[in-house]
């Protein structure tokens, strides 16, 4: 079965370091996503894209945040100065619609950002 | 606005119990999905309901989702310890298809 992936499982990084999250989305999907989840807290939004742009971002989503589709298979989350309240598990998501209706996103396993 | 806000609670139960958790929701949606995740891990997909619809099955799990007080239930049938997990409702209300999880529920099956 397809499935999201995404890279590195784990990242930790020094205060003020870029970082940048790479997911694979499944193939013929449409839609792609950012999320994250604070420890012990629920995921949140933060950016959709579609048609090789930003479609909607949270207020999370400020100028240290950057997404890109740099090929066919491959969507980064880039943050440019990270912070310590930036530490959390960072989710990529795809979803089809190709008919317009709504349908199953589909979660990767997470990358864990630790930012130190 | 807050979107798919469970009942926050932790939930203990012995092995082939059933276990049922809630979740509410304040505006119109598109589609209500259930995620489970293990501690620490990803988010796994388990279900999606349309607004259109009122129950749905899939093997062991049963949902339900009632747009008049907005808001749906999962329930576990046979529970196993394999369910021990924290399960989200996500609810679709945009165009962009984003969702917004509530806090999650934590399941523990006692063997």
């Amino acid at each position: 079965e397809p499935e999201v992936t995404q890279t590195p499982s784990h990242q930790v990084t020094q205060m003020g370091q870029e970082v940048i999250l790479r997911c694979v989305p499944i193939s013929n999907h449409l839609y792609f996503y950012w999320y994250r989840q604070i420890l012990g807290q629920k995921v949140e939004f933060l950016v959709s894209f579609y048609n090789n742009e930003i479609s909607e971002k949270s207020e999370i989503f400020d100028d240290q945040f950057s997404v890109e589709r740099p090929d066919g298979s491959n969507f980064t989350l880039k943050i440019r100065s990270t912070k310590l309240e930036d530490s959390a598990m960072y989710f990529c998501a795809s979803v089809w619609t190709g008919t317009g209706i709504t349908d199953t996103q589909y979660f990767g396993p997470g990358t864990r950002l630790t930012v130190l | 606005s807050q979107q798919g806000e469970e009942d926050p609670q932790a939930l203990s139960i012995q092995e082939g119990e059933n276990a049922t958790m809630n979740c509410s929701y304040k505006t119109s949606i598109n589609n209500l999905q259930w995620y489970r995740q293990n501690s620490g891990r990803g988010l796994v997909h388990l279900i999606l309901i349309r607004s259109n619809e009122r129950e749905k099955h899939s093997g062991r799990l049963r949902v339900t989702l009632d747009t008049s007080k907005k808001s749906s239930s999962l329930l576990i049938t046979a529970s196993r310890a394999a369910d021990t997990a924290s399960y989200f409702c996500a609810t679709d209300a945009g165009g962009n298809n984003r969702l917004a999880f509530g806090k999650g529920n934590q399941v523990v099956v006692i063997p």
